[in-house]
């Protein structure tokens, strides 16, 4: 059973570019979670949803941030006219229901110049 | 609003040492904590998760305690081995809700 997949593993943008990351979830996983790492700071969390739902995006910012996760495919995290404060590793992670083990994978880590 | 900390946010030991590395929260009202490591560079692996009706969780020489009344949790690590060198991070959910709230970690070295 593969784990959480996440790509691209490097993204570089310029400022005023589009970034989108992707996640797939673990096997039989549909609550799927998205975290922020800026540098030297801790994970803060961004968005719940499962499958065409958005759960909860009290930690999203209020502008050009999105995020979808579709009836098929992988979840997408969207980031219109990126900045250079957008610049951190982006974590993915999934689990099998509510209250559950939230499975992470290795991150999509955005650089914008 | 849940909170989390860490200490300390380094530790050193020699190889072999039992270690317990502390967390504490500010709201009790949590589905449960977990425990994972990040390796430089890499993402979080999964340690040991508490659900908030029990009081320890043990995976081979890990051990997790959640105290929820003095809003507290401790990683007991048996035996340690320069392999463990790693962050820890102790996460918490947010009252009522999914989403985990990250301490900043503590940073062990295991040195042979």
């Amino acid at each position: 059973n593969a784990g959480v997949m996440q790509n691209p593993r490097h993204l570089v943008r310029r400022r005023g570019q589009e970034a989108r990351l992707r996640c797939s979830p673990m096997k039989g996983h549909s609550h799927v979670y998205w975290y922020r790492q800026l540098p030297e700071e801790g994970l803060k969390f961004m968005v719940y949803l499962q499958k065409e739902n958005i759960i909860d995006e009290s930690g999203m910012p209020k502008e050009r941030f999105s995020a979808e996760f579709p009836k098929e495919g992988p979840s997408i995290l969207r980031i219109q006219q990126v900045v250079r404060g957008d610049s951190a590793a982006y974590f993915c992670a999934s689990s099998l229901g509510q209250k559950e083990t939230q499975y992470f994978g290795p991150g999509t880590r955005l650089l914008v110049l | 609003k849940q909170e989390v900390t860490q200490i300390p946010a380094a530790l050193s030991v020699p190889e072999g040492e039992n270690l317990v590395l502390n967390c504490s929260f500010t709201d009790s009202a949590i589905y449960n904590l977990q425990w994972f490591r990040q390796d430089p560079g890499k993402g979080l692996t999964s340690l040991l998760l508490i659900q908030s009706s029990q009081r320890e969780q043990t995976s081979g020489r890990l051990n997790a305690s959640l105290d929820k009344s003095s809003g507290r949790s401790t990683l007991y690590i048996a035996a340690s081995q320069p392999g463990d060198s790693a962050t820890y991070l102790c996460a918490a959910t947010q009252g009522g809700s999914e989403k985990l709230v990250f301490g900043k970690g503590t940073k062990l070295t295991v040195n042979p």
